[in-house]
Parts: C-alpha cells; structure tokens; sequence
C-alpha cells in the first residue's frame, strides 16, 4: 500500500457544483497535513493546513479522520479557475520532517 | 517581497553528465528542501537543508548531494546522471519547524 493514495480523476464537474476529494495515508503517527495546488507545469502553492478540528477557507474545507487515516477537501461553488491538481501532504511525526505527497488529483471545472 | 527563485528553468544534459540547481528562499525562510517530480506524479523528497546541514533525506541515491550556503541559498547536485533523473526539480523554502512550504518555479531537466 502507498503511503499516501489520491484518486487521479480527473473530476469533470461545471461550474457551482460541489466537489470532494479524499486522500488516504498510512502511516498511523502522522500529525501535520496539507493540501496544494498545482497549475499545469507550474509549482505546488499551499492551499491550506489541515487541523484536527477541521478548518475552512472561503469555498474551500479541509476536514482529518484519523480513525479512518484520510483527509478531505470538499470546494464549494466551483469556479473555472479551480481547475488543477490538488495535492495532499502527509508529515510523519516523532521529529522526522519527511513530507511525503501524493500524486494529485485532477479538477476539471467546465463551464 | 521575492518568493522562491531557481536557476534555470530548463536543462539539457546527457547520461552521465553532472548538473548543479540553483535555489534562493524566500526571504525570512532558513530551511530549504528540495523535490523531484516525475510526469504526472506528486513530488517526491530529496532532502532539506538547516544550518548548512543536510537535516532529512528521502530515498535517493548519494548521487544527489547538496549544499546550503551562509545566506540560506542551496545547490542540488547530481552525478552520474541517467535518463530516469528527467524530471521537475522543485525547490521549496519554509521557516525552521514550521511546514508550510513555498516551492520555486522548478528546473525541468531533461537527460537525453
């Protein structure tokens, strides 16, 4: 099993839906998560961190089961300029910093 | 306020030939760490680079050295180089035990 696992997609969905994805990871003693965005052929930015008791940004929610060892980022009222790839982060903990990434899922908004 | 930046943005060079990347952090930034990322996967960790010291490496070969100076910029070097190192090379700078990267726009290295 891969330590992080996302769904390629590509998520093909118009504009105004609501839009889900999920990243699953291993490694129980991870603490710290992330999810980025990345243009075509451009770097990853930050997107936002993910906290235990979940966050929101905007459109944008981040959500952490650990039971389940997934994070979530569901986006709301999607726009044309939301499509990307979306990446999530995983951080081990016990002092290691060895982020790991998974490979991205794709978001096509069409109008 | 500059963000990262990576000298050059493109490369070609041929099997077992040495390459040096370039990166300057973000300015307030003193950890710089560095990726690989293949076609159509997420990047991969390489190592980072505290103090002028290699603080945490991934899974990579010691073909992959670097190198971080007294002003935080850091080089990637790589030796030997085969055509599986064709790839984007992200480089991305945070501050000291905080997580939260910004990464340059990348050096794409083609190895023919």
């Amino acid at each position: 099993r891969k330590e992080v696992e996302q769904d390629p997609g590509p998520f093909n969905v118009p504009e105004g839906a609501t839009v889900a994805f999920n990243c699953t990871y291993s490694n129980s003693a991870s603490q710290s998560f992330f999810w980025y965005r990345q243009d075509c052929r451009k770097e990853p930015k930050l997107l936002m961190s993910v906290y235990s008791s979940g966050n929101e940004d905007g459109r944008f929610t981040a959500q952490l089961n650990r039971a389940s060892q997934y994070i979530s980022l569901l986006i709301r009222d999607s726009k044309l300029s939301d499509s990307a790839t979306y990446l999530c982060v995983v951080l081990a903990s016990g002092g290691s910093y060895i982020p790991t990434f998974g490979r991205g899922t794709s978001l096509i908004v069409h109008p | 306020d500059a963000g990262v930046t990576q000298s050059p943005t493109h490369l070609i060079k041929t099997r077992g030939q040495q390459v040096t990347l370039r990166c300057s952090p973000k300015s307030g930034h003193d950890t710089v760490s560095w990726y690989q990322q293949a076609l159509g996967q997420g990047p991969q960790f390489i190592f980072q680079y505290y103090e002028e010291e290699e603080r945490q490496r991934g899974n990579f070969p010691d073909r992959f050295s670097g190198h971080q100076f007294p002003n935080y910029s850091s080089e990637l070097n790589v030796n030997a180089l085969l055509l599986g190192d064709s790839a984007l090379y992200l480089c991305a700078s945070s501050r000291d035990r905080t997580y939260e990267q910004y990464f340059g726009p990348g050096t794409r290295l083609t190895v023919t």
